[in-house]
């Protein structure tokens, strides 16, 4: 296992439109968090899943943001009617029951709306 | 006042130097703390990570916690151009790992 991976890398999308990221989790952790980054920032933190169940969105999550994790494994993060303040990389982490508070970061989707 | 301050730099050095990173907060419900280095356009990577207050070593790096002044601070010794990216610390009140709060990052450069 090579860590966390996200996919696409890189995304250029116009206003308006829906995109979509994924994330695979390192295999045996169990929690996966989404954040978004932006330029001289910090992460901030989106959402939390422990297995399949969401457990925490961050009130930066507009209804236009959901993300799943169908089966406890991958994770989808989806952007509904994009805005340009939705630039930003956003970055997948993971952890295991027994070390909660390593968290492992993917390289990150770097998302560009014109 | 944000929840967790960092310098942001650029800070710079010499090669072999001793650099201090430090972060301020605020939420003393704080309890965990790590410490992460992210180079340009990656993932923020794991360097340390400690649990209330006290030091914790790991080869070049030194992590210290003081819970009752609200700071926390890495160290690093001897210095490398590979060392030059940027320093992020986190933080979180617990409750299995939830809700970690990230500074904003100081930049480090290292000079040959």
């Amino acid at each position: 296992d090579t860590g966390v991976s996200q996919d696409p890398r890189h995304k250029i999308t116009k206003r308006g439109q829906n995109v979509t990221f994924r994330c695979d989790p390192i295999s045996e952790h169990n929690r996966l968090y989404w954040y978004r980054q932006t330029l001289g920032q910090g992460p901030e933190f989106l959402t939390y899943f422990q297995n399949e169940a969401q457990l925490e969105k961050s009130r930066l999550l507009s209804d236009r943001f959901s993300a799943e994790r169908p089966k406890g494994s991958f994770s989808t993060l989806e952007i509904q009617r994009t805005e340009q303040g939705d630039s930003a990389m956003y970055l997948c982490a993971s952890t295991s029951g027994t070390s909660p508070y390593e968290q492992y970061f993917g390289p990150g989707t770097r998302l560009t709306v014109t | 006042q944000k929840e967790v301050e960092q310098d942001p730099g650029p800070l710079s050095v010499p090669e072999g130097a001793i650099v201090s990173l430090n972060c301020t907060y605020s939420n003393s419900a704080f309890q965990y703390f790590m410490w992460y280095r992210q180079y340009s356009r990656k993932g923020p990577e794991l360097l340390m990570y400690t649990y209330s207050s006290g030091n914790k070593e790991d080869g070049r790096f030194t992590a210290q916690v003081d819970k009752s002044s609200k700071y926390i601070s890495l160290f690093i010794r001897d210095s490398q151009p590979s060392d030059s990216a940027t320093y992020l610390c986190a933080m979180s009140a617990g409750n299995y790992g939830q809700n970690f709060v990230f500074g904003p990052g100081t930049r480090l450069s290292v000079l040959p």
